[in-house]
C-alpha cells in the first residue's frame, strides 16, 4: 500500500550543478503537484502536472526549473545550476484526479530536502 | 486573488488543555477546505476536510473544525491536546485544480 514516494531523501548540490527530484505518485493518480517549503515559510505552489501534460507552472521559477509527468515512471523536478537560495524541501503530491467532483484531497509525499553547499 | 492566512505563527499549550488554530480564507465562493498536520521531516497528512453539509467536520486524531461562512473561518480546534500533538499545521483552501496554504501554524506542547 504505497503512499507517494519521494526520492532522494536528501541531496546536497554544490553551486551550478543539477537536482533532479523523482516524485512516484500513489497507484492510480494521475496528477501530481510540486510544492516547495523554504525554513519558516508555508508551502508554495509550483506546479501542477498530469501525465504528459503540464497543466498548472504558474509557480515555478522561470528559469532553471522544469517539471514534467511522463506516461512511465515518475514525475521528476529539475532543477539546473543550482544557487544556494534553492536549498529548501521540495514535497510533491498527487490526487486521483481533479476539477469538477474531485474530492480535491492532496496525498503528499516525505519531501525531499535539497542542500546547496 | 485567493489566499489562506494562519495568523498565528507560533502557538504554546500545556498538554490538556485546549487548542483553536485560526485560518481565514479569501474566496468568493465557499471553497474546499483543509487542515494538514506536518511532523518534522515529515510530509503532510490530511486531518479533516470540508466540502458541503454540516459545518463543524470531525477529523482524526481527535481534532475537529467549524467553518463560519460570514467570518470566512475555518477554525481547527482539540478539547485537549496531548504532547505528541506538537507539529505544524497548514490550512488549505481548494479551487479548480490549485491548493492554496497558509504560511503555517507551529504547535509547541508544554508538559
Amino acid at each position: 500500500n504505497a503512499g507517494v514516494m519521494q526520492n532522494p531523501r536528501h541531496l546536497v548540490r554544490r553551486r551550478g550543478q543539477e537536482a533532479r527530484l523523482r516524485c512516484s505518485p500513489v497507484k492510480g493518480h494521475s496528477h501530481v503537484y510540486w510544492y516547495r517549503q523554504l525554513p519558516e515559510e508555508g508551502l508554495k505552489f509550483m506546479v501542477y502536472l498530469q501525465k504528459e501534460n503540464i497543466i498548472d507552472e504558474s509557480g515555478m521559477p522561470k528559469e532553471r526549473f522544469s517539471a514534467e509527468f511522463p506516461k512511465e515512471g515518475p514525475s521528476i523536478l529539475r532543477i539546473q545550476q543550482v544557487v544556494r537560495g534553492d536549498s529548501a524541501a521540495y514535497f510533491c503530491a498527487s490526487s486521483p484526479r481533479s476539477g469538477q467532483g474531485s474530492t480535491g484531497e492532496l496525498f503528499f509525499g516525505e519531501g525531499s530536502r535539497l542542500t546547496v553547499l | 486573488a485567493q489566499s489562506v492566512t494562519q495568523p498565528d505563527i507560533h502557538i504554546t499549550v500545556s498538554e490538556g488543555a485546549s487548542l483553536e488554530l485560526r485560518c481565514n480564507y479569501s474566496y468568493g465562493a465557499t471553497p474546499y477546505l483543509f487542515w494538514y498536520v506536518q511532523s518534522p521531516g515529515q510530509g503532510l497528512q490530511l486531518l479533516l476536510k470540508y466540502f458541503s453539509g454540516d459545518t463543524l467536520v470531525q477529523g482524526i486524531k481527535g481534532f475537529e473544525a467549524e467553518f463560519k461562512r460570514s467570518q470566512s473561518s475555518f477554525n481547527l480546534r482539540k478539547p485537549s491536546v496531548h504532547w505528541s500533538d506538537a507539529a505544524e499545521y497548514f490550512c488549505a483552501v481548494y479551487n479548480f485544480n490549485k491548493f492554496y496554504f497558509g504560511s503555517g501554524t507551529k504547535l509547541n506542547v508544554k508538559p
